[in-house]
């Protein structure tokens, strides 16, 4: 089974600028969830989405959106990038759906290494 | 306010040499205790899920247990392969959040 993928791995762009990543899950998991990590503040909690439905958000501006489609597949998208949104943005997915124990094991894509200049 | 702590940040150990990283949580209420390992510029890997203080899982050299404030990730006689950041995490279900912790850079020294 394949595992998450994400697209692009790498990008650099300039302040000001908007970006959008994407996000494609383990075929059958319905909730994707995407995090920000930096070498300071470790893995922060963005927001998770499931059956195309915000379900959860962290406590990040609202420059910082996503969207999920009908097929699990997610994006998030950053606008008027600032220099402290350079990170590694992952996104994990989930089975999440009758309740039982091992639905809710996340399990990560390699990440998009993000360069704001 | 759901929390979780990782300790040591750091460890060097020689091969051979077992040891146990800790992971401290705060929680309104636990949907599952997780622990990853994160290898550099890649997305962490999931290794456990712990439900119920008194519950243990094991894979190969590594094992984890979990009580109703913390978990231990024991490594037996680690190898250098075994180097890499550990991550714990607790799912909330007063907020159904993941909230990680910092993670334990572990160096197995050959």
């Amino acid at each position: 089974k394949a595992g998450v993928t994400q697209t692009p791995r790498y990008l650099i762009k300039t302040r000001g600028q908007q970006v959008t990543l994407s996000c494609s899950p383990i075929s059958g998991h319905r909730s994707v969830s995407w995090y920000q990590q930096t070498p300071g503040q470790g893995l922060q909690f963005l927001f998770e989405y499931f059956s195309e439905t915000q379900r959860n958000k962290g406590n990040f501006p609202g420059r910082f959106s996503g969207r999920q489609f009908s097929n699990s597949r997610s994006e998030m998208n950053v606008s008027t990038l600032e220099l402290g949104d350079s990170a590694l943005y992952l996104c994990a997915s989930s089975l999440s759906t009758s309740g039982r124990k091992n639905d809710y094991e996340q399990y990560f894509g390699p990440g998009t290494r993000l360069t704001v200049t | 306010e759901d929390q979780v702590t990782q300790s040591p940040e750091a460890l060097r150990l020689q091969e051979g040499e077992s040891s146990s990283l800790n992971c401290s949580y705060t929680v309104s209420g636990l949907r599952g205790l997780f622990w990853y390992r994160q290898d550099p510029g890649k997305g962490p890997e999931f290794l456990f899920t712990l439900y119920s203080a008194g519950e243990e899982k094991e894979k190969e050299r590594l094992k984890a247990t979990l009580t109703k404030k913390e978990s231990f990730l024991h490594i037996t006689a680690p190898k250098p392969e075994d180097s890499a950041t550990y991550l714990c995490a607790v799912r909330s279900s007063g907020t159904y959040k993941y909230i990680f912790g910092t993670g334990t850079r572990l160096k197995v020294l050959a």
